[in-house]
């Protein structure tokens, strides 16, 4: 696609309850990133994706927290069990390790969870 | 692990001012510092970016000035428009064949007055 894709736009849940986050990144970015952010806060790295595997996984903060990415495409973040504090927008971003905009992150537009 | 911090945390000036932004990085090995613009509601955008290999990079009315010794790097917004009103975030990294794990500063609200 043109951009990268994100789905839901908006999740509204209840505290315990399972989500799905879906990111599409742009087609041939072999790179995908998932970040965090809090109302009024910074981007918080969650975890990164070269091709299927995921070198780092350091920012994801609890074990309630997976990702995976298949066929080097769609990524899905999954929260287990989920808390009030995780309510935030999830950001994707990907980028291309070649051509003029190397290294650069292109981030989709967010999905806004609210957990009640 | 690298952490970035940035200030100040908000900035108000008068359009056609000039406006700077400051941030500092804790790993030495971080070589590539990205600034993301977020308009109100929008997805974070780059603006600027500089390597290490260069201490100064101009585009148009921003610029961005990098201090490899010091371990700080700055925005610099010359005759500022209203439109120029968002939350910036510097970000640093490592950067390997392209793939960047960017560790952001907390973000400077900036507003411009007309």
């Amino acid at each position: 696609g043109a951009g990268v894709s994100q789905s839901p736009s908006n999740k509204v849940t209840e505290k315990g309850k399972d989500v799905e986050l879906r990111c599409d990144p742009i087609s041939g970015h072999t790179a995908l990133y998932w970040y965090r952010q809090s109302l009024g806060q910074g981007l918080e790295f969650l975890i990164y994706f070269q091709g299927n595997s995921a070198p780092d996984k350091s920012g994801l903060p609890s074990d309630r927290f997976s990702a995976e990415r298949t066929g080097g495409s769609v990524s899905t973040l999954t929260i287990q069990r989920t808390q009030q504090e995780d309510s935030a927008v999830y950001l994707c971003a990907s980028s291309s390790p070649r051509g003029v905009n190397t290294g650069e992150l292109f981030f989709g537009e967010g999905s806004r969870l609210t957990v009640l | 692990g690298e952490n970035v911090e940035q200030h100040p945390s908000t900035l108000s000036v008068q359009e056609g001012d000039s406006a700077v932004i400051k941030c500092t990085y804790s790993d030495s090995a971080s070589n590539y510092f990205p600034w993301y613009k977020q308009e109100l509601g929008k997805r974070p955008q780059l603006i600027i970016d500089i390597r290490s290999n260069v201490g100064e990079k101009k585009d148009q009315r921003i610029a961005v000035t990098l201090n490899k010794t010091a371990k700080h790097f700055s925005l610099h917004i010359t005759e500022t428009q209203p439109e120029d009103s968002a939350v910036y975030f510097c970000a640093a990294s490592k950067s390997s064949g392209g793939y960047n794990k960017l560790i952001f500063g907390a973000g400077t609200r900036l507003a411009v007055h007309p």
